[in-house]
């Protein structure tokens, strides 16, 4: 019940292309949502986050869709750029509860 | 603003041995949690501390311990290590109690042979 299941585990994209990742959880008790990027050698750094309350967040190109009743969030990242070749994680927690990760999705996004 | 710093940022220990991180918040950051990060495993909860308690706990067996100075920096103790031990250690602040961002560190990488 405190796992975050994350797919896919990898994901190849051309430039230009539309990134999709997506995270399931079971936690009902869940009321942030955030998505955490890291490249190689660097910790993970939050890119962004949303609460239950609303059904979509967009920063720049970087959207998170949720949907509450499903028990489902995903990132999109439009315009891929070769850049944006990192581990996403997304994560989940409730009040001050201990965060849970999902177990990462590593992009290449191709020149 | 200086970030999360974690020291060591490598080291090499044998089975057997005992270990200890160090991490330092950013400024005024009164939560530091520990994680493990091994390839396919993702980000593993050990512990976080909060103005000097552990507040959450992690599946990790008693080898694996920490504790939180009143400057709210931060250590881990991995004793009697294990090969599968072997992995990145993140170290993450956040401000207060509230559900919030985490700011991690670099991390230690602990390589045991």
């Amino acid at each position: 019940q405190q796992q975050v299941k994350q797919s896919p585990q990898s994901l190849i994209v051309q430039k230009g292309g539309i990134s999709i990742i997506n995270c399931a959880y079971e936690n009902t008790a869940f009321d942030y949502f955030p998505w955490y990027q890291q490249f190689p050698g660097k910790g993970p750094a939050l890119l962004i986050a949303i609460r239950p309350d609303v059904s979509e967040k967009k920063e720049g190109r970087f959207t998170i869709s949720f949907n509450k009743s499903a028990k489902q969030f995903s990132l999109h990242i439009m315009d891929s750029q070769p850049g944006d070749s990192a581990t996403y994680f997304c994560a989940a927690q409730a009040g001050t509860y201990k965060y849970i990760f999902g177990t990462g999705t590593r992009l290449k996004v191709l020149a | 603003k200086a970030g999360v710093t974690q020291t060591p940022r490598y080291l090499i220990k044998t089975r057997g041995q005992q270990v200890t991180l160090s991490c330092s918040p950013i400024s005024g950051h009164r939560s530091v949690s520990w994680y493990q990060q091994t390839p396919g495993q993702g980000l593993q909860f050990l512990f976080e501390y909060f103005s000097e308690t552990q507040r959450n706990k992690g599946n990790f067996p008693g080898r694996f311990s920490g504790r939180q100075f009143s400057n709210s920096r931060s250590e881990m103790n991995v004793s009697t290590l294990e090969l599968g031990d072997s992995a990145l250690y993140l170290c993450a602040s956040s401000l207060d109690t509230s559900a919030g961002e985490l700011f991690f560190g670099e991390g230690s990488r602990l390589t045991v042979l």
